[in-house]
């Protein structure tokens, strides 16, 4: 079954303590990308990535890092999380049709 | 910045009733394409239309692409309690895919 799979899907953390956030896919897609979802913006890009050791800024990169040392895998860090970045985080592939998105990781920073 | 932009908001209609969502853009795209999230999940895909369609229809999904005026619309016909969620418009242009704020429908049973 086609997967993308992001952990962990809940989190609690306090601001300045370094996260990282793994997505994991299982399709051999080569573009992979991250989102941030946040009420009434709708979806907006972080980082993406088109190959292995690849990466590029999205739309708000700032207070993110990724790195895509594998294809199948493509972390996403928050070196130290504010709490602006409390947010619901898609992980997705894409096939140049279509975008699988993982199930969301729900961060808050206190 | 964000491109693909929804409208309405929001929609609550009776079930059976037809559900219409519009979606503008601003740039030159590829392809657009409609996703669907229930309540704090992923995003399902529902249909692609590249640049060079004008209507594809998937089940009782219909959708339009009118470039000239950079919109497309989402039609739901003979809708079901089951298709309250939020509708996403996308846009790709290049490796670029840029979301709307979404519509979020009600069907009421």
């Amino acid at each position: 079954e086609a997967q993308v799979t992001q952990n962990p899907r809940y989190l609690i953390t306090v601001t300045g303590k370094k996260l990282t956030v793994t997505c994991s896919q299982n399709m051999n897609h080569e573009y992979m990308s991250w989102y941030r979802q946040d009420p009434g913006l709708g979806l907006r890009q972080i980082y993406y990535s088109m190959n292995v050791e690849v990466t590029d800024k999205g739309d708000v990169p700032e207070g993110y890092k990724v790195s895509r040392k594998e294809k199948r895998n493509f972390p996403l860090i928050l070196e130290s999380p504010s709490p602006n970045q409390t947010s619901l985080y898609f992980c997705a592939t894409y096939d140049g049709n279509t975008i699988y998105f993982g199930e969301g990781s729900w961060l808050t920073v206190v | 910045s964000q491109q693909g932009e929804e409208d309405p908001q929001a929609l609550s209609i009776q079930e059976g009733e037809n559900a219409t969502m519009n979606c503008s853009y601003k740039t030159s795209i590829n392809n657009l394409q409609w996703y669907r999230q229930n309540s704090g999940r992923g995003l399902v895909h529902l249909i692609l239309i590249r640049s060079n369609e004008r209507e594809k229809h998937s089940g009782r999904l219909r959708v339009t692409l009118d470039t000239s005026k950079k919109s497309s619309s989402l039609l739901i016909t003979a809708s079901r309690a089951a298709d309250t969620a939020s509708y996403f418009c996308a846009t790709t242009g290049g490796f670029k895919t840029i979301f709307g704020a979404g519509t979020r429908l009600f069907v009421k049973a």
